[in-house]
């Protein structure tokens, strides 16, 4: 079976702040894949990455960026210079395929609420 | 805007009540998820569909059931509803099975 942590339940800091949130997950599979989401106040899922098992080159799309790091099974995103707007939900998720083709639903953290003080 | 849709946004209803929520998928999407959101579970995945046919199951309750017509659009069927069924439930849906699933803003079901 699948698990992802989101140890850390809220952050908060002021705007400007660089904020870590961490994910770590656990399958026994070999191939898997792992994403992202945010949740803002109105309550919609955004996407914001997905990163195959095979693929552990970190991304930086603006002022976000993600540390993948499959020795210590851990997919951390981190926002730069962080903003009110930031302020929501994030989830992080895995998903693993099945071996006749197809993946299972996605395996869902917590999420980390995190409030952007201006 | 993901693209997906449901209806409807908010369901107010009654305990032992049946309700019905509908998803359509992004245009292209095969595949279609649920998936469930409350205080006390978080986000948990119910059912998977590809082009019309149940592919996978998660912690859906046997009161649940859902299906994918032709057209690729989805209903979720809920029934005998109780007040622990309040939550607000996710329709996404993907190209393919092993895609990123995109999300609908979802519909909030209170049950009273």
């Amino acid at each position: 079976a699948q698990k992802v942590t989101q140890a850390q339940t809220e952050i908060s800091v002021v705007e400007k702040e660089d904020v870590t949130l961490d994910c770590v997950y656990e399958t026994r599979d070999t191939t898997y894949y792992l994403f992202w989401y945010k949740q803002p106040p109105s309550g919609e899922l955004v996407f914001l990455i997905r990163r195959n098992s095979f693929d552990e080159q970190n991304e930086i799309s603006g002022r976000y960026s993600w540390n993948f790091q499959k020795s210590t099974s851990s997919f951390n995103f981190t926002i730069t210079a962080s903003q009110v707007v930031d302020s929501a939900v994030y989830f992080c998720a895995l998903s693993v395929p099945y071996s006749g083709g197809g993946a299972d639903g996605l395996t869902f953290g917590k999420g980390t609420h995190l409030i952007i003080q201006p | 805007d993901s693209g997906v849709t449901q209806t409807p946004k908010h369901l107010i209803t009654a305990t032992g009540q049946r309700v019905t929520l509908r998803c359509s998928p992004r245009s292209g999407d095969l595949s279609v998820y649920w998936y469930q959101q409350s205080l006390d579970q978080g986000l948990q995945f119910l059912i998977q569909y590809y082009n019309g046919e149940e592919r996978a199951k998660g912690n859906i309750l046997e009161r649940f059931s859902a299906q994918q017509f032709p057209d690729l659009h989805s209903e979720l069927n809920l029934s005998s509803l109780e007040l622990g069924d309040s939550a607000l439930y996710f329709c996404a849906s993907s190209v393919t099975e092993e895609e990123t699933q995109y999300f609908g803003p979802g519909t909030r079901l209170l049950v009273l």
